[in-house]
């Protein structure tokens, strides 16, 4: 099972400034088989990124995700407010189980 | 546009069972595989099962294998998971999920419903 670990755990940035989150497997994800989630306080996740660096449906193009192997990235450019949320990484291989890192905090402050 | 509504949720004692619904709309639901992911009060996400559009495959979490059962009814547009043998550590909120493909292999989720918490606790 692949083990997915995101730094830093938590991160204050101001309006305007780009936040960059890190997502490190324990092994090589396979076809780039990872994707970024967003989760509001008080509401569900959704979809940022999949397949490592497309954006799903309706996603701003201030999101942006790379990264291949073990080392991914999700890049978010002129922070809003509404950006505060926390962010999860996950692996979605050939066979589950498709685990999830355990987040990064955004803070806009 | 597509809708995950959920129910089933509550307060159940360690031990009891609870089967959970997902209602689906506004896709073809037998074309796509369905999840379960769930979140524990103040932690992070945790995948727990996918079933294949036709019902054919299904795979689970070691945490709850044996215990549940995700399940479907394509004539209903309806996704189920049965919890048995519930313990405390299984209190969440549990989502519904749906897939990008057929048989859920190498697809992350591109929707997901609002939630319903279980509670376990005597």
């Amino acid at each position: 099972e692949i083990v997915l670990t995101q730094s830093p755990g938590t991160l204050s940035l101001s309006p305007g400034e780009r936040a960059t989150l890190s997502c490190r497997a324990s092994q090589s994800v396979s076809s780039s088989y990872l994707a970024w989630y967003q989760q509001r306080p008080g509401q569900a996740p959704r979809l940022l990124i999949y397949d490592a660096s497309s954006r799903a449906t309706g996603i701003p193009d201030r999101f942006s995700g790379s990264g291949s192997g073990t080392d991914f990235t999700l890049t978010i450019g002129r922070l809003a407010p509404e950006d505060s949320a926390v962010y999860y990484c996950q692996h979605y291989g050939s066979s589950p189980p498709y685990t999830f890192g355990q987040g990064t905090k955004l803070e806009i402050k | 546009e597509v809708q995950l509504v959920e129910s089933g949720g509550g307060l159940v004692q360690p031990g009891g069972s609870l089967r959970l619904s997902c209602a689906a709309s506004g896709f073809t639901f037998s074309s796509y595989a369905m999840g379960w992911v769930r979140q524990a009060p103040g932690k992070g996400l945790e995948w727990v099962s996918l079933i294949s559009g036709g019902a054919t495959t299904t795979h689970y979490a070691d945490s709850v294998k044996g215990r549940f059962t995700v399940s479907r009814d394509n004539s209903r547009n309806t996704v189920y998971l049965q919890m048995n043998s519930l313990r405390a550590e299984d209190t969440a909120v549990y989502y519904c999920v749906k897939q990008i493909n057929y048989y859920g292999a190498g697809s992350h989720h591109d929707f997901w419903g609002q939630g319903t918490m279980v509670t376990v606790s005597s």
